[in-house]
């Protein structure tokens, strides 16, 4: 059973950098598939912030693209998203995924002073 | 970056009835490469359909997706308590960014 498991700080404040982890169980994050991160500001849609390939290769949303690094750490078989110089509107919830097939349970992060 | 208009905004229908939801997509979809989700408050979204058309694990067969190129539609042939939520259309083709529609909420009438 794949299972994806965010974490990291529930509160950052204004012009700090977000970090989150996702912690995979029952895959290797080694293998075929890409890796993503997906938020979801309160009351809103979805929003696919960016994508690490098998290739190695990332992939960013052109409108986050200057703030947002994904890495991939394959000893622990997490990977992870950092967002830099955080505003307000960064608050979300923030959702890991194994491709469209299996998604962690998000977590909210609020950027706040 | 292929943009995904969903339609309509809301739906309001009755247990029983048929749902149909469309997902319009910019410019084609590489490979039929689109999805639909299920997302309930506070609930994580649940993968529907993948591939336009396969059906996900455990999903009921009254879910049907259908479409290619740039037009995509969702159908719940008979609508349970259960299915009223909002649901999202993304595609996944061979150029990133994995946009997402802005959802349709399906409310009981």
């Amino acid at each position: 059973q794949v299972r994806l498991q965010e974490s990291g700080p529930g509160l950052v404040k204004p012009s700090e950098t977000l970090s989150l982890t996702c912690t995979v169980s029952g895959y290797s994050i080694s293998s075929v598939y890409y890796w993503g991160w997906i938020r979801q500001p309160p009351g809103k849609g979805l929003e696919w912030i960016g994508s690490i390939h098998h290739s190695g290769r990332t992939y960013y949303n052109p409108s986050l693209k200057s703030r947002v690094t994904i890495s991939v750490d394959t000893t622990k078989n997490q990977f992870s998203l950092k967002l830099s110089s955080v505003t307000a509107a960064d608050t979300a919830v923030y959702y890991c995924a194994r491709a469209v097939m299996y998604w962690g349970q998000g977590t909210l992060v609020t950027v706040s002073s | 970056e292929i943009v995904l208009t969903q339609s309509p905004g809301t739906l309001s229908l009755s247990p029983g009835e048929r749902a149909t939801l469309s997902c319009r997509a910019s410019q084609s979809v590489s490979s039929s490469y689109l999805a639909w989700y299920q997302q309930k408050p506070g609930q994580a979204p649940r993968l529907l359909i993948y591939d336009a058309s396969s059906r996900a694990t455990g999903i009921p067969d009254r879910f049907s997706g259908s479409g290619s190129g740039t037009d995509f539609t969702l159908t719940i042939s008979r609508l349970e308590p259960e299915d009223f939520a909002v649901y999202y259309c993304q595609q996944y083709g061979s150029s990133p960014p994995y946009s997402f529609g802005q959802g349709t909420k399906l409310e009981i009438k």
